[in-house]
């Protein structure tokens, strides 16, 4: 079974205007990490946002934030005033337990983002 | 403080040659990760190495890959008797040492062309 799940493949967003970007993922494990990457076409992976299983709020980073649903095991990243340069590839990542011992990351399979001028 | 720094960028091989791939971590870090990225996937987890130890190998085919993470000096993934399928980019990420969550921090990575 899929781990996390992006069912966009792309997406159009004109510029200035909000994006919200699917991501859905299963574990059992009570304590996961939950990450969005941003990879432009010059192939390079950037961080953008990190949201923890037991983070009470949603995660906010600028104009990116972290719509976390956690019964509905959803973690959709949302965009504020889409601008050019957010054209990229975005993904979506797990880690699985806590972390402090290190865990690998388990990524979707990304949703390519278009902004219209 | 350097981010995470992967060389070559760019690898040419003809089938049956070795690639070496290397990966120096951040300054403090001590946790290595290899993600490997085919054309128009997501990246796969592969390997994932402490000082001198492989922790968790479970993403790595089984025959002509190995990876190793010295004392000193920086991370090696090896990929021996290149075939067209290992084309892809491979990327490093590391970590600190028991932290709690939080980003792996990735380098730019290593475009493998076989041909």
């Amino acid at each position: 079974a899929q781990k996390i799940t992006q069912t966009q493949p792309g997406m159009f967003v004109q510029e200035k205007e909000a994006v919200t970007l699917d991501c859905t993922y299963d574990t059992s494990d009570p304590s996961y990490g939950l990450f969005w990457y941003k990879q432009p076409s010059s192939g390079e992976m950037i961080f953008l946002i990190y949201q923890g299983s037991y983070d009470q709020q949603n995660a906010t980073e600028g104009r990116y934030s972290l719509n976390f649903q956690k019964a509905r095991k959803s973690a959709n990243l949302v965009i504020s005033a889409s601008q050019l340069g957010d054209s990229a590839m975005y993904f979506c990542a797990m880690r699985e337990g806590p972390g402090e011992y290190g865990n690998k990351l388990v990524f979707g399979a990304g949703t390519i983002l278009r902004v219209k001028s | 403080n350097a981010g995470v720094m992967q060389n070559p960028r760019h690898l040419v091989r003809r089938r049956g040659q070795e690639a070496r791939l290397r990966c120096s971590p951040m300054k403090g870090h001590s946790h290595v990760y290899w993600y490997r990225q085919l054309p128009e996937e997501g990246l796969k987890f592969m390997v994932y190495l402490q000082k001198e130890n492989i922790i968790d190998e479970s993403g790595m085919p089984k025959e002509r890959f190995s990876a190793e993470f010295p004392k000193e000096g920086p991370s090696i993934l090896r990929i021996q008797q290149v075939v067209r399928g290992d084309s892809a980019a491979y990327f490093c990420a590391s970590s600190p040492p028991m932290r709690r969550g939080h980003e792996q921090f990735f380098g730019p990575g290593t475009r493998l062309t076989v041909l």
